[in-house]
């Protein structure tokens, strides 16, 4: 089962900042929190990780409580080509005992609008 | 992108045929995994691999054998196909590590007739 809960779905504008939430109550202390996206009939797209300190790279910015039970992914300046399911996983690296497996849950279907 | 490729892309069978899918990597990385993806479910882990002859089963592997000879290549056998696995069939692979992340290939649609 997954470990995290995310909306359905969600409308941004283009040009706009799209903030995705998700809860991770459950958390382990040595679990990542993971964000893949996956647009309509392609394989999942990386876009970014995190442990515990919010983390930026040139897709999205990933903000994480202090408590680390949830997240937020955001795209600071959302386009018509992010339109995709955004799935928020937990699990440990593969350099542990979970050899790097992902739990896909039903992720968030966002939608960006001219 | 990172170097997967997935053969066949498309394959339409019938039940009871025996049906092998290849994934390919030219990145040296030590994980692979199958996933498979159906309307409804999102991708579930089908089978993994830890090493060369390393594998193991993941949440759906009944109907599922892998192999991996080689470090670049993954297979996924279906012995005897049935509808149940008309699906959409992704790769991916991992270095490991704590900066791990997994890269997936392109997919491959199966339809068993």
């Amino acid at each position: 089962d997954a470990k995290t809960t995310q909306p359905p779905s969600m409308d941004c504008a283009e040009g706009r900042a799209a903030n995705l939430p998700c809860n991770h109550s459950t958390i382990s202390g040595n679990e990542y929190v993971y964000w893949y996206r996956q647009i309509h009939s392609q394989g999942p797209q990386y876009i970014i990780h995190g442990l515990k300190n919010n983390e930026t790279n040139e897709m999205a910015s990933l903000i994480i409580t202090e408590d680390r039970k949830s997240s937020t992914l955001i795209l600071p300046h959302a386009t018509l080509r992010d339109t995709a399911v955004y799935y928020c996983i937990v699990e440990p690296t593969a350099g542990g005992t979970s050899y790097g497996k992902l739990t896909f849950g039903q992720g968030t279907i966002l939608t960006v609008h001219p | 992108d990172a170097g997967i490729t997935q053969s066949p892309r498309h394959k339409v069978t019938e039940t009871g045929t025996p049906v092998t899918l290849r994934c390919h990597q030219t990145e040296n990385h030590r994980y692979m995994y199958w996933y498979r993806q159906d309307p409804g479910h999102g991708l579930r882990l089908i089978h993994y691999s830890y090493g060369v002859k390393d594998t193991d089963k993941g949440e759906v592997s009944d109907g599922y054998s892998v192999s991996r000879s080689k470090t670049e290549d993954f297979l996924l056998t279906l012995e005897s196909a049935t509808s149940s696995q008309t699906s959409v069939y992704f790769c991916a692979i991992s270095a490991g590590g704590d900066t791990d992340t997994q890269y997936f290939g392109p997919g491959t649609r199966l339809t068993v007739l």
